[in-house]
C-alpha cells in the first residue's frame, strides 16, 4: 500500500467552487509533488516543493495553487476551474529533491471532475 | 519535444509468455531510470529502477536490460500473469537536483491473456 495518502479520493466541483485537494506522507520526505494525469496520458508534473519551498511551477495556471503547511502536507487549492481541468492529481514524494536516485512514491490520486 | 520514447502502445501476452517493453532517451544527462506500474483507477507505483552503472537488474519476474551506448532501456516480465495487466510507464531523471521531475514515456497498456 502507498504511503502518501490523499483526500478526497473523488472530487466533483462547479467552475465557481473553490477546494481542495489533501496530501500526507509520513516516511519523512522532505520533497512533495503535484502531478496531473488525464487519460490514457503519462503524469504530468505541476509543482515540487523542496523542503517547504516551492522549487518549481511548471507553469501552471493561477486557478491552481499550492501550498505546502509541514514537511508532511501539501495541498493543492482550487478555484474558477474549467472542464478541461478534470483529471487524476497524483501527490508524490521523495527523500529529498536535490539528491540523486530520486525515488518518488505515488499517492493513489484524487479524481478531479469540473462541471 | 519527447524526451522519453516508449514502445509498444499496447501488448496482448498470453499467461506464461514474456511481455517486453522499450524505451529509448536522448538526453545523455538522465541517470536514473525507473519503471512504474499503474492499474486502472489507481496512481503509479514504482515496479523497478536501474542506474546506468548496471547492465541490467533483476526483481522476481521483473528485469530492467539498460544499453547505455544505444540509449535504451528495457523492461521484461517473465510468466506474465494476468494480474500483470496494467498500464506501465518508464521514466527517466537527471541526478543533482537541477530536474528532480520525473520524465515519462507514453505508457504501454498490457494484457495478459488466461
Amino acid at each position: 500500500d502507498t504511503e502518501v495518502t490523499q483526500t478526497p479520493k473523488h472530487l466533483v466541483m462547479g467552475m465557481t467552487n473553490k477546494k481542495s485537494l489533501k496530501c500526507e506522507q509520513h516516511m519523512g520526505h522532505r520533497a512533495m509533488y503535484w502531478y496531473k494525469q488525464k487519460a490514457k496520458k503519462p503524469p504530468e508534473l505541476m509543482f515540487v516543493y523542496s523542503y517547504e519551498k516551492l522549487s518549481i511551477n511548471e507553469s501552471v495556471p493561477s486557478r491552481f495553487s499550492p501550498e505546502c503547511p509541514n514537511s508532511s502536507l501539501l495541498n493543492l487549492h482550487l478555484h474558477a476551474l474549467q472542464p478541461e481541468d478534470s483529471a487524476l492529481y497524483l501527490c508524490a514524494s521523495s527523500q529529498d529533491y536535490t539528491t540523486g536516485g530520486n525515488t518518488i512514491y505515488f499517492g493513489e490520486g484524487s479524481w478531479l471532475t469540473v462541471v | 519535444q519527447q524526451q522519453v520514447k516508449q514502445s509498444p502502445q499496447s501488448l496482448i501476452v498470453q499467461k506464461g509468455g514474456i511481455s517486453i517493453i522499450n524505451c529509448a532517451y536522448e538526453n545523455t544527462a538522465f541517470d536514473y531510470f525507473p519503471w512504474y506500474q499503474q492499474f486502472p483507477g489507481k496512481g503509479p507505483a514504482l515496479l523497478i529502477a536501474i542506474r546506468p552503472d548496471v547492465s541490467e537488474k533483476k526483481e522476481g519476474r521483473f528485469t530492467i536490460s539498460f544499453n547505455k551506448s544505444a540509449k535504451q532501456f528495457s523492461l521484461h516480465i517473465m510468466d506474465s500473469q494476468p494480474g500483470d495487466s496494467a498500464t506501465y510507464f518508464c521514466a527517466a531523471s537527471t541526478d543533482g537536483g537541477s530536474q528532480g521531475n520525473l520524465i515519462f514515456g507514453k505508457g504501454t497498456k498490457l494484457s495478459v491473456k488466461p
